[in-house]
């Protein structure tokens, strides 16, 4: 069954410093998305992505966010200057294959510690 | 405004017990709802899901019905296993986004 994958699982990282996380969505899914999950609280949106441009942030995606899709399998999230408060379980999940869809799949998430 | 709002945590149960986790929500008009599963050390998997008024959502034995009159999409299952141990989502979808509600842990004893 098709998947979503991420790299790495886990990323450690000095405040300050960019951090990039990357995803492979389904290979025939359209929509891209980014949720972040601090450690026993709710899981929330971030931001999607659709025929590469975003379609709908939330307030928590700054400046110091930013998503690209560099080539036809990976779709990235970068953080330019980690705060120690970016330490979280970032998911990205993909949906649609030629219409938009509800579901949404999600990938194993990459557990971002900054010190 | 969009919410979702689940029972607390943790939830014990012996193997063999009947399993039910509240879910309620805010929305306007009728969004798709969803359960998804985290196991521990993995991601978020769809469990289930309803799109409309009075489906009912099913899979490995858990069940849920959309339930417009009381906006209510409680996850309930007959039998439960030492497997099913996992943290519980019921979650909404609103345009681009999945809503989620706080989670619910599940500990099922042998």
């Amino acid at each position: 069954e098709p998947e979503v994958t991420q790299t790495p699982s886990h990323q450690v990282t000095q405040m300050g410093q960019e951090v990039i996380l990357r995803c492979v969505p389904i290979s025939n899914h359209l929509y891209f998305y980014w949720y972040r999950q601090i450690l026993g609280q709710k899981v929330e949106f971030l931001v999607s992505f659709y025929n590469n441009e975003i379609s709908e942030k939330s307030e928590i995606f700054d400046d110091q966010f930013s998503v690209e899709r560099p080539d036809g399998s990976n779709f990235t999230l970068k953080i330019r200057s980690t705060k120690l408060e970016d330490s979280a379980m970032y998911f990205c999940a993909s949906s649609g294959a030629g219409v938009r869809t509800d579901t949404q799949y999600f990938g194993p998430g990459t557990r971002l510690t900054v010190l | 405004g969009n919410s979702v709002t689940q029972m607390e945590g943790p939830v014990t149960l012996s193997e063999e017990a009947f399993l039910t986790i509240n879910c309620t929500y805010t929305a306007t008009g009728y969004p798709s709802l969803f359960w998804y599963v985290q196991y521990p050390g993995e991601g978020l998997q769809l469990l289930l899901k309803a799109t409309k008024a009075d489906d009912k959502g099913s899979n490995k034995g858990f069940e849920a019905t959309y339930r417009k009159e009381t906006t209510s999409f409680h996850l309930e299952k007959g039998s439960v296993q030492v497997s099913d141990s996992a943290v519980y989502f019921c979650a909404l979808r609103r345009d681009d986004k999945i809503i989620f509600g706080k989670g619910t842990r599940l500990h099922i004893l042998p």
